[in-house]
């Protein structure tokens, strides 16, 4: 099906592990992006990228890193888990003004 | 970095009712978004604006972007109970590619 996938949608890990959340659209779209969401904080950016090879940081940067290899994927790699990134992520991509996102995964740092 | 406060919070309201939410922002923005959040899932836009006092329509949904290009609104009339989910404003300012997204706003409808 056309659209954003995002895998897994849960996750527990432990503090020091390191995580890959996996994000891959259909569409061929340029933009993606990373976000996670708390509560009292909205959605807050963690990277962005404009195409394959180009990633930017966005607002919360510390603790992840991203990669663009192929258009339609943009994985996002927490190095060494932390107990405060337990959070839902969401990854979305961009088309003119419109930003689609998937459906999240929800992550949980024990 | 930009703020936006959206408001309010929350809101508890009866079916049939009509909805009214805002945004301000400490900063101009370019492009107003609302986007609509379901439980579980990610957020879906119901309305984009792209110009200042710009009123624009989707089904019960209306939203506006302020004159001073600091603020918008979205009103929903007459509630039904699929509305009831996260509201989110987001802002774009020109040349920046990064959205900036308010704190939501929950609306929960009571039987």
């Amino acid at each position: 099906d056309a659209g954003i996938t995002q895998s897994p949608r849960y996750k527990i890990t432990e503090t020091g592990r390191q995580v890959t959340l996996m994000c891959h659209q259909t569409w061929s779209h340029s933009y993606m992006f990373w976000y996670r969401q708390d509560l009292g904080h909205g959605l807050r950016l963690i990277y962005y990228s404009a195409a394959a090879d180009i990633t930017d940081k966005g607002e919360v940067p510390d603790g992840y890193v991203v990669s663009r290899s192929k258009t339609e994927n943009f994985p996002l790699t927490l190095e060494s888990a932390t107990r405060s990134q337990t959070s839902v992520y969401f990854c979305a991509s961009r088309l003119a003004e419109t930003q689609y996102f998937g459906p999240g995964t929800r992550l949980l740092v024990l | 970095g930009q703020q936006l406060n959206q408001s309010p919070q929350s809101m508890f309201i009866q079916e049939g009712e009509d909805v009214s939410m805002n945004c301000t922002s400490s900063s101009i923005f370019n492009t107003w978004l609302w986007y609509k959040q379901d439980p579980g899932e990610g957020p879906v836009l119901l309305i984009a604006l792209y110009k200042a006092g710009e009123l624009t329509s989707n089904g019960r949904l209306t939203a506006q972007f302020g004159i001073t290009r600091k603020d918008s609104f979205l009103n929903i009339s007459a509630s039904i109970p699929s509305d009831v989910g996260i509201y989110f404003c987001a802002g774009r300012s020109f040349g920046n590619e990064k959205l900036t997204f308010g704190t939501g706003t929950r609306l929960t409808i009571i039987p």
